[in-house]
């Protein structure tokens, strides 16, 4: 069965400071990899995009990183602000899927004063 | 550019009821389209999707349905909701990889 897990379930951090997210997957055969920004009560944007061939990709602040052997991702928030605090979600895709994903349940990050 | 409706953004409708969520696209054509539903700590659910007009694909079998009557028009309903129909529905475009999501409908089901 195809899975996406992300740890941590949630995460507090001050402003500034950077953090990194995790997701494993076990979806096969593989095509690409997503990182989504889901605001509350809000549809989810993408970030990042990678397909099985590129292991970094970055957006401003955002930078994924992607292990296809060991089915492991990572996204990392350099300098967070307020406004980075959300849900982010680990989305795979695999191919043969007619672009179907899927979902991990997200890791809700809060960034404080 | 492209952009994508949902209506409405919140909903309350009693046991039983009928329920219908619509959902449009501008600004491209023959756009994949797809239903999700987001429960509260759970991962998006794809519920149906769309390659083309009246071509829909059921991906969890339910009391829920979807109709595609024009190129970018998208509408998921029901003929008597359930309690478990609680949740934040998302209707999405994709041409190629990437995917872009509408508003979303919050739906309680009292």
């Amino acid at each position: 069965k195809n899975q996406v897990e992300q740890s941590p379930q949630s995460l507090i951090i001050l402003e500034g400071k950077n953090c990194t997210l995790q997701c494993n997957y076990t979806v096969s055969p593989f095509s690409n990899l997503r990182w989504y920004k889901q605001d509350t009560g809000r549809g989810p944007v993408s970030l990042t995009i990678m397909t099985f061939s590129e292991n970094t990709k970055s957006n401003g602040r955002y930078t994924a990183t992607l292990d296809a052997d060991t089915k492991q991702s990572s996204l990392h928030i350099t300098a967070s602000q307020l406004s980075d605090s959300a849900s982010y979600i680990c989305v795979v895709s695999f191919t043969g899927g007619g672009n179907k994903l899927t979902f991990g349940t997200g890791t809700q990050l809060k960034v404080e004063l | 550019s492209q952009t994508i409706h949902q209506w409405p953004a919140t909903l309350v409708q009693p046991v039983g009821s009928p329920l219908s969520l619509e959902c449009t696209v501008e600004g491209t054509s023959n756009p994949n389209l797809y239903w999700y539903r987001q429960a509260a700590g759970r991962g998006l659910q794809l519920l149906f999707y769309s390659v083309g007009i009246g071509q829909i694909s059921s991906e969890v079998p339910q009391n829920l349905s979807a109709s595609r009557p024009q190129d970018r028009q998208f509408i998921l309903s029901s003929k008597k909701l359930l309690l478990s129909d609680s949740g934040f529905y998302l209707c999405a475009w994709s041409q190629g990889y990437e995917q872009y999501f509408g508003p979303g409908t919050r739906l309680t089901v009292t």
